[in-house]
């Protein structure tokens, strides 16, 4: 089974930190992607990433970027948390020319 | 841009009732359509996709969607459902090639309580 581990479950962070929200994928996925959900909302892509050091800015890039280095870990950074930016956040990865995700569990992130 | 409307937030429905929750989508191009589910503390899973052919298709746990190009519509449907069916289902809509990447846009959601 492909697995999206995704490093904490809840976090809370003050107004003005640097967030990082790490994600790994064990089943050599090329594509990896950050959305956030929130209710009425849905989930709304951030970023996305198609290949190792390539990032693709999503619908809602603003206040975020991203790292991915090695092609299983694609993190996802909060340059100065802001209240606004308290959501529930997924990640996910999908094989090259297959279209179809597997979820991480999601990071509950409560900005304070 | 591509977007994905559904069209209930809330749907409740006591057990046995049949099913039918609404998508439409807008994209100027061939789709890859899917459901995925969330059970209340779970991650998303997928329910079912459709990417060409037979515009039925059956997904897990007794569930299928039509997917109408005329209409841009690919609804869900059950015949049946169970209180274990009590989950938020969200639609979503990738572009069939090119450069999306298989990038998913998703609708609002819809929250579905089956009540005992």
């Amino acid at each position: 089974d492909v697995k999206v581990t995704q490093s904490s479950r809840y976090l809370v962070k003050r107004t003005g930190e640097k967030v990082f929200l790490e994600c790994v994928q064990d089943m050599d996925h090329e594509n990896m992607f950050w959305y956030r959900q929130d209710p009425g909302l849905g989930l709304r892509l951030i970023y996305f990433s198609y290949d190792v050091k390539m990032k693709e800015k999503g619908d809602i890039p603003e206040g975020y970027s991203v790292s991915r280095e090695k092609k299983e870990r694609f993190s996802l950074i909060l340059e100065s948390a802001s209240t606004n930016q308290t959501s529930m956040y997924l990640c996910a990865s999908s094989p090259q020319g297959y279209y179809g995700y597997t979820f991480g569990s999601g990071t509950r992130l409560t900005v304070v | 841009a591509q977007s994905v409307s559904q069209h209930n937030h809330h749907v409740i429905l006591s057990e046995a009732a049949s099913l039918e929750l609404g998508c439409n989508y807008s994209y100027g191009g061939t789709v890859n359509l899917f459901w995925y589910v969330q059970y209340p503390g779970q991650h998303l899973q997928l329910l079912l996709k459709y990417f060409s052919g037979d515009p039925l298709v059956k997904g897990i746990k007794g569930f299928e969607a039509e997917f109408i190009k005329s209409k841009f519509s690919f609804n869900l449907r059950k015949p049946s459902v169970q209180w274990s069916d009590t989950a938020e289902y969200f639609c979503a809509v990738s572009g069939a090639g090119g450069t999306s990447y298989g990038k998913l846009t998703f609708g609002q959601g819809t929250i579905l309580t089956v009540h005992p």
